[in-house]
């Protein structure tokens, strides 16, 4: 079965605290790993996607197909990263997202 | 660059009342979808839109749900009679193409509420 499993609803840290936001998945093949994240008030968008193997926003995500794990990363964590972040995955040849049950982050001055 | 629009953005009705949802996606873009996002949830694919043809809609309820996109633009998603458990966010989202970048635009969501 396609899966993506977020263990943590909410995340708590204080600004400058490291962050990892936990994701695992389960797809039979190789899937493509994206994390979303809605900052209140805001839209759902992307944040990053795993092809791309790109830092945003000082945040880095590494696909691990051992552990099928693709947790989000950064190492100070800013007042403004305070969102709502979804780990989300799509087959080949497909644009059709999984989404696992998000995180909330809550980073505190 | 204009985003994906929806409306209403919020709609309070009794079970068994019908209901429906506009999606207007960015100019240009084929693929158009319908999330629900039951609160505490993530967003779940109800159907999928290239151009104006269905691609996936195997988990939309289709005894009370139903979807168009009629020209393969402008789409509406209808909820006819509307149970509790159809109380969600509706999002519609919109991508360019049907590959598998990833990248969906979502607009403001529908939030309704079945009383």
């Amino acid at each position: 079965a396609q899966r993506v499993t977020q263990p943590e609803k909410l995340l708590s840290v204080f600004k400058g605290a490291p962050v990892e936001l936990k994701c695992n998945y389960s797809y039979s093949g190789s899937p493509e790993l994206f994390w979303y994240v809605q900052y209140s008030r805001q839209r759902l968008q992307l944040l990053l996607r795993h092809i791309s193997r790109e830092s945003i926003k000082g945040f880095t995500a590494d696909l691990n197909k051992g552990e099928t794990s693709f947790h989000l990363k950064k190492p100070f964590a800013q007042e403004e990263d305070s969102a709502m972040y979804y780990c989300a995955l799509s087959g080949q040849n497909t644009d059709k997202l999984i989404f696992g049950t998000g995180t909330r982050l809550q980073v505190f001055p | 660059e204009a985003g994906v629009a929806q409306s209403p953005r919020y709609k309070i009705i009794e079970k068994r009342q019908s209901v429906a949802f506009w999606c207007n996606p960015i100019s240009g873009h084929a693929t158009l979808y319908w999330y629900q996002q039951i609160l505490g949830q993530g967003p779940k694919l109800l159907i999928q839109f290239q151009n104006n043809g269905v691609v996936d809609d195997s988990q939309l309820p289709k005894d009370r749900f139903s979807a168009e996109r009629l020209k393969g633009v402008d789409s509406t998603l209808k909820i006819q009679p509307a149970k509790l458990e159809d109380s969600a966010v509706y999002l519609c989202a919109s991508s360019f193409t049907a590959g598998n970048t990833g990248e969906l635009f979502f607009g403001e969501g529908s939030r309704l509420t079945v009383l």
